[in-house]
């Protein structure tokens, strides 16, 4: 899996939109880009994924640039409970019985 | 939405007994995992499950095994506790198609105590 690399902490104020980038530049062809985030003492939850077309859904949106060599994730208005750490992973669609590998991720500090 | 559960959210246990994690999921999906999370290692695989009966050992196997009789549940199983099994346990089940299959969806976790 192709490495990412993502800023350790972010600062968001409620309500504005939470911007997350990810650079994964080795990234291959067939390798998708996922997102997860982990609130304090909870298990991981999916958030969204994508190959090279933007994506949203109804928690977030997914931009990846052309060359697919970085990524960002959008929360259009971020709330208090989404302070969580947020995780960006790359990986090949079909690696169905392989572990996520979490890198340290972005911690994201949602304030009023 | 894809619900994951898993029997116990906080267990304490002694130092030798058996214990047994339970998880559900109700999305008939064909693949199960059971993980490990402790600080500054990330999350590890102990074991997964692509079918019924089926299982493979995950990156730190030892001292576990895990039994899958039913496509919806998944059980981990610690032979013995040790204090080093003291731990966050998260199950995960995912789909198998092609594109979602790193869509892996969680259960809450079990935080485990091993006096």
């Amino acid at each position: 899996d192709a490495k990412t690399t993502q800023p350790p902490s972010m600062d968001c104020a409620e309500g504005r939109a939470a911007n997350l980038p990810c650079n994964h530049s080795t990234i291959s062809g067939n390798e998708y880009v996922y997102w997860y985030r982990q609130i304090h003492s909870q298990g991981p939850q999916y958030i969204i994924h994508g190959l090279k077309n933007n994506e949203t859904n109804e928690m977030a949106s997914l931009i990846i640039t052309e060359d697919r060599k970085s990524s960002t994730l959008i929360l259009p208005h971020a709330t208090l409970r989404d302070t969580a750490v947020y995780y960006c992973i790359v990986r090949v669609a079909n690696q169905a019985g392989t572990a996520l590998i979490f890198g340290k991720g972005t911690t994201l500090s949602v304030s009023s | 939405d894809v619900k994951v559960t898993q029997s116990s959210r906080y267990l304490v246990k002694r130092t030798g007994e058996k214990v047994f994690l339970e998880c559900v999921q109700d999305m008939d999906h064909e693949n199960m995992f059971w993980y490990r999370q402790d600080p500054g290692l990330g999350l590890r695989l102990i074991y997964f499950s692509y079918d019924v009966k089926m299982k493979e050992k995950g990156d730190i196997p030892e001292g576990y095994s895990v039994s899958r009789e039913k496509k919806e549940r998944f059980s981990l199983i610690l032979e013995s506790a040790s204090t080093n099994q003291t731990s966050m346990y998260l199950c995960a089940s995912s789909p198998p198609l092609s594109g979602r299959a790193g869509t892996q969806y969680f259960g809450p976790g079990t935080r485990l105590l091993v006096l």
